[in-house]
């Protein structure tokens, strides 16, 4: 069974750099699956930060690319996440998520799609002075 | 940005009723899009993948079905552990959008 486990200070002062690691646990990273951060303001929706592959390559959400990086070190099997220049507005519950990408027959073609299958528990992280 | 609008965004039922949340794209995601249920304090949890399929171990009182911009989620006879907040999430392009959710209370 695959787990994932975030990690990393839950306060970040304003301006500077939230930091966290996700632990993958029951499972390899070197697979094709992607890893991804979701993050969760408090009693709001979801907002896809970005992900990254085994294949090394990497996706961002554009709103937040200027500020984000993330990065994989697969020998020790956890990905991480950086924003930086921070506010209160990044004030949020930060997931990581395993990404599995399947194919699907669409429109009589073969196309390929992905989901978010597997999560790690979340943790909250607060921008404040 | 593909922008995704469900509703309601709040629903009361009662244990055996019939329930569906309607989730629609700004544009058409052809059968891009997966249902997540999540608890308070919880992760989201992956119910449906593409639209209508349901993912091994999740109750078949769950369905989901559309295609292009307008998706439904149905749960066929609620379950006392069926309340929580739902979401859909269009995985047709960058970046994966969400829905605002749907919370499902108990009546």
């Amino acid at each position: 069974q695959v787990q994932l486990q975030e990690s990393g200070p839950g306060l970040v002062k304003p301006s500077g750099t939230l930091s966290l690691t996700c632990v993958v646990s029951g499972g390899s990273m070197r697979s094709t699956n992607g890893w991804s951060w979701v993050r969760q303001p408090p009693g709001k929706g979801l907002e896809w930060i970005g992900e990254i592959y085994h294949s090394g390559s990497i996706n961002y959400n554009p709103s937040l690319k200027s500020r984000v990086t993330i990065s994989v070190d697969k020998s020790k099997n956890h990905f991480s996440l950086k924003l930086s220049s921070v506010t209160a507005a990044d004030t949020a519950v930060y997931f990581c998520a395993r990404v599995s990408r399947i194919v699907v027959v669409e429109d009589a073609t073969q196309e390929s799609t992905y989901y978010f299958d597997y999560w790690g528990q979340g943790t909250l992280v607060t921008v404040s002075s | 940005d593909i922008q995704m609008t469900q509703s309601p965004s709040s629903l009361s039922a009662s244990v055996g009723d019939r329930v569906t949340i309607t989730c629609r794209a700004s544009q058409s995601i052809r059968g891009f899009l997966n249902w997540y249920q999540q608890k308070p304090g919880k992760a989201p949890e992956l119910l449906i993948f593409a639209a209508s399929n349901l993912l091994s171990g999740v109750p078949s009182r769950f369905s989901g079905s559309g295609s292009g911009t307008d998706f439904t989620l149905t749960v066929s006879s609620l379950q006392p552990e069926d309340f929580a907040t739902y979401f859909c999430q269009q995985s047709y392009s960058i970046p994966s959008t969400f829905g605002q959710g749907t919370k499902l209370e108990i009546k």
